[in-house]
């Protein structure tokens, strides 16, 4: 069946602007993560959703950014006032909430933003 | 602060040799352990996970837990070139998110 979806697959903005992130999750996946591989590093945790739970936003850098999930199913990532420190390949991950899946998360092709 | 560390490479074996890859974590209660790849340009793939002490086969691959000393392992057989990538060590957070170690390049050179 289909995976992860993201869209844009590459955004380039300029510093100060806001910018809107799209992850459509496997189907069936109640589980929602946001990560961010910054050229280099490791995989950053940034926010979790369970089902229409209230998001996990431990991760979060920032209040610049927030993001939302609407009926269970799409999510979108924004960061306002873009930084150039914000750059990074941000990844979205779904997974199933049965117990022995609950953690096997599958990640989307990403987007690549760059901030300018 | 929970940690997953690994050695970051690059590890270079030739064709047909097993690849050894190493990785420890902080969390002594960490119960899920996952191994990704992640070729350059892509997202990581989920290729192995592993819940309980030991090994754990599947075709070219086993990964091996050993949660007293904190470490799992993930062993290629017969490696490939087509094998040449990060491979990507996760831990199980109290979150429900994934903990990640910064990964090893593996090059199998032809």
């Amino acid at each position: 069946g289909a995976g992860v979806s993201q869209s844009p697959s590459n955004k380039v903005t300029e510093k100060g602007k806001d910018v809107e992130l799209r992850c459509d999750p496997i189907s069936g996946h109640t589980a929602l993560y946001w990560y961010r591989q910054s050229l280099g590093q490791g995989l950053e945790f940034l926010i979790y959703f369970q089902g229409n739970s209230a998001p996990d936003k431990s991760g979060l850098p920032s209040d610049r950014f927030s993001a939302e999930r609407t009926g269970g199913s799409v999510s979108t990532l924004t960061i306002q006032r873009t930084q150039q420190e914000d750059s990074a390949v941000y990844l979205c991950a779904s997974s199933s909430t049965r117990l022995t899946a609950f953690y096997e998360q599958y990640f989307g092709p990403g987007t690549r933003l760059t901030v300018t | 602060q929970k940690e997953v560390e690994q050695n970051s490479g690059p590890l270079s074996v030739p064709e047909g040799a097993i690849a050894s890859l190493n990785c420890t974590y902080s969390d002594r209660g960490s119960q899920s352990f996952f191994w990704y790849r992640q070729y350059s340009g892509k997202s990581p793939e989920l290729i192995m996970f592993i819940y309980s002490n030991g090994d754990k086969e599947d075709g070219r691959f086993t990964a091996q837990l050993n949660k007293a000393s904190q470490y799992v392992s993930l062993l290629i057989r017969d490696s490939q070139p087509s094998d040449s990538a990060t491979y990507l060590c996760a831990v199980g957070g109290s979150q429900g998110n994934l903990i990640f170690g910064k990964g090893t390049k593996l090059s199998v050179k032809p």
